[in-house]
């Protein structure tokens, strides 16, 4: 049974580029949600995507953006990238039906930005 | 708004001895949950346990158990005969019921000492 995969790894990019951070949700999950955890913080919600529509957003700009496909995986994409914003990017998946209350992490993409 | 707090950012226990990890928060809501999950070095988020908070019995999974005070809003873990691969950085964590933004804690780190 695969579980969350994440990529890719790692990235670095400069200020001003844009980014685009994959996500696969774990077999038989159906809804994605991406965080972004800061060095020595806990994550923070950025978004959650469910039947490839954004269900609910966090206290992020609108440079973050997201695409759920039908096959359930999903994309970040942040634009014009800020110093801050180098961080690990978590995915996690879920399941509407049945629904499940917990939510699994994949392994993260460390993006640098320089 | 609801919060998290770790008030312990680092703990360290000896080798097959007993440690509790501290998490309070903050909320008006009476229907949510509450996770503890745990990050090693590999970055991947690994959840440890979880209890709803209409639940009066503290939830348990092997040697990992919570006690969960909903009065006085804390939940702690407590980790029993503690095993080298237990070190890691362990977040609280609380979900609102039908809500998908997820707050985490700042996180304790974790030294296991053989």
């Amino acid at each position: 049974d695969a579980g969350v995969t994440q990529s890719p790894t790692h990235l670095i990019k400069t200020r001003g580029q844009q980014v685009t951070l994959r996500c696969s949700p774990k077999s038989g999950h159906d809804t994605v949600s991406w965080y972004q955890q800061a060095l020595g913080q806990g994550p923070q919600f950025i978004f959650q995507y469910y039947e490839e529509e954004e269900r609910q957003r966090g206290n992020f700009p609108d440079r973050f953006s997201g695409h759920q496909f039908p096959n359930y995986s999903s994309e970040l994409n942040v634009n014009a990238l800020l110093l801050g914003d180098s961080a690990l990017y978590l995915c996690a998946s879920s399941s509407e039906e049945p629904a499940t209350d917990t939510q699994y992490f994949g392994p993260g993409t460390r993006l640098t930005v320089l | 708004a609801q919060t998290v707090t770790q008030s312990q950012p680092e703990m360290s226990v000896q080798e097959a001895e007993t440690v509790t990890l501290s998490c309070t928060y903050d909320t008006s809501e009476s229907d949510y949950y509450l996770f503890w999950y745990k990050q090693p070095p590999s970055r991947q988020m690994i959840l440890v346990i979880r209890q709803e908070a209409y639940k009066q019995q503290n939830a348990t999974e092997n040697r990992f158990s919570v006690n969960f005070q909903k009065a006085a809003k804390s939940f702690s873990l407590k980790i029993s005969d503690s095993q080298l691969g237990d070190a890691a950085m362990y977040f609280c964590a609380y979900r609102k019921y039908n809500n998908n933004d997820m707050r985490f804690g700042a996180g304790t780190r974790l030294t296991v000492k053989p």
